[in-house]
């Protein structure tokens, strides 16, 4: 079967900068999501990486190793509203790579 | 505008009396999906399809049904619903071809009660 693992919470400043990482173990890999989800809301994406390495999107980047099974979402220069809970998100082998697995989230509280 | 609409967005029932929770997308997307969100489990999926009456298991399939009749509508269907099946669910749905299976696009939510 395929787990992934993130921070159950993650308080920062505003205007700072946070990273949330996930660590993935998966039969075969295809690529990692990120979404976002705020209270009383539904997730929205955010950004994917199929290929190792950096994807910005503005104040968010995202990073994904392959070889080490593990990607991060970075926010900078946060904001109050980005006070969200956030999810990496993996497809692999099993369902042959259309079954989507959520990790468990990371609950992110931004402080003045 | 488009969007994943969700019907009904809250629901009380009682135990073994069957219900529909219908989606509809208006984007044409080819898969869409259904998700259950309880406290620190994240979201799980239910089933998902990839097109027209195609549609396979996802992690937490048991005591649900789903079809795929349109393109546009993944109604979930609980013939006999139990009270662990009390949850917060999302449809979602993606462009399998433009952004791929993993940018989805998520409807507003159903709050279901199960008595």
């Amino acid at each position: 079967g395929q787990s992934l693992e993130q921070p159950s919470e993650v308080t920062a400043v505003e205007g700072a900068i946070v990273q949330i990482n996930c660590t993935y173990q998966t039969s075969g890999f295809y690529g990692l999501s990120w979404y976002q989800q705020h209270d009383g809301g539904a997730p929205t994406f955010l950004s994917y990486n199929g290929l190792d390495g950096l994807e910005e999107t503005g104040r968010f980047s995202s990073f994904l190793s392959r070889s080490d099974s593990y990607g991060y979402l970075l926010l900078q220069e946060l904001q109050m509203k980005d006070s969200a809970s956030y999810f990496c998100a993996v497809r692999d082998q099993s369902g042959g790579y259309q079954k989507v697995t959520f990790g468990t989230g990371t609950k992110l509280q931004v402080i003045p | 505008e488009a969007q994943v609409t969700q019907n009904p967005r809250y629901l009380i029932t009682v135990t073994g009396k069957k219900l529909t929770v219908t989606c509809s997308q208006n984007m044409n997307h080819e898969y869409m999906s259904w998700y259950r969100q309880d406290p620190g489990l994240g979201l799980r999926q239910i089933y998902y399809s990839m097109n027209v009456e195609v549609t396979d298991k996802g992690d937490v399939p048991e005591g649900y049904k789903v079809s795929r009749k349109e393109k546009r509508n993944f109604p979930l269907i609980l013939e006999s619903p139990s009270p662990n099946q009390t949850s917060l669910y999302f449809c979602a749905s993606s462009d399998r071809d433009r952004g791929g299976i993993d940018t989805q696009y998520f409807g507003p939510g159903t709050r279901l009660t199960v008595l």
